[in-house]
């Protein structure tokens, strides 16, 4: 059956490392995947998008990596500050126009 | 540019009440989607609009809930009647871009069903 798994549930970092979340999947043929920023009580933000034949995307501190072959995607977020602190969600959009999101990794980072 | 606009922001319901929750999707916007978020869960998609069509609806369960979007504008879903699983935050979300490209949420109804 298909399957989205996001790293542990949360992950603490000290302010000023490098964040990294996992989003793997099974029985997926994503044509492209997503990442969302949510905060408590808000709806979900979208920050990158990847497609599945690209390798990396950036933008600012945010880089977002896709393996196709690992069937595995790496979401870092560089230089952390406290006001990165929030759920993020990965989502995997099929080409039958199907999204599907993953629980998502609540990311703490420490001052 | 306006968001998406939801209503009600939070509702509070006994088990077999009804409920009725209304999305408006940003101006322009032809594709509209529904979520349910239960606590410590990602969204699940229940239904999916192009324009006033259904995409998908694999997902509702549809012996309780619907949902219409008459003028391929505002929609608005319905619970009837509500069990207690059906506690969550019910998610609107809208695109511009068909099936590829951001998705704009709204800032969701959290339902709570006693």
């Amino acid at each position: 059956s298909q399957k989205i798994e996001q790293n542990s549930e949360a992950l603490n970092i000290q302010e000023g490392k490098t964040a990294t979340l996992t989003c793997n999947y099974t029985n997926y043929s994503p044509a492209y995947l997503q990442w969302y920023r949510q905060d408590p009580g808000r709806g979900p933000v979208f920050l990158l998008l990847i497609r599945e034949n690209e390798k990396e995307k950036r933008k600012e501190r945010l880089k977002v990596t896709f393996d196709t072959t690992l069937k595995q995607s790496l979401f870092h977020i560089t230089a952390s500050q406290p006001a990165d602190s929030a759920t993020y969600l990965c989502a995997l959009h099929t080409n039958a126009g199907k999204s599907t999101f993953g629980d998502g990794t609540t990311l703490t980072v420490k001052p | 540019e306006a968001g998406v606009a939801q209503s009600p922001r939070y509702k509070i319901i006994e088990k077999r009440q009804s409920v009725a929750f209304w999305c408006n999707p940003i101006s322009g916007h032809a594709t509209l989607y529904w979520y349910q978020q239960i606590l410590g869960q990602g969204p699940k998609l229940l239904i999916q609009f192009q324009n006033n069509g259904v995409v998908d609806d694999s997902q509702l369960p549809k012996d309780r809930f619907s949902a219409e979007r008459l003028k391929g504008v505002d929609s608005t879903l319905k619970i009837q009647p509500a069990k207690l699983e059906d506690s969550a935050v019910y998610l609107c979300a809208s695109t511009g871009q068909g099936w590829v490209g951001e998705l704009f949420f709204g800032e969701g109804s959290r339902l709570t069903v006693l």
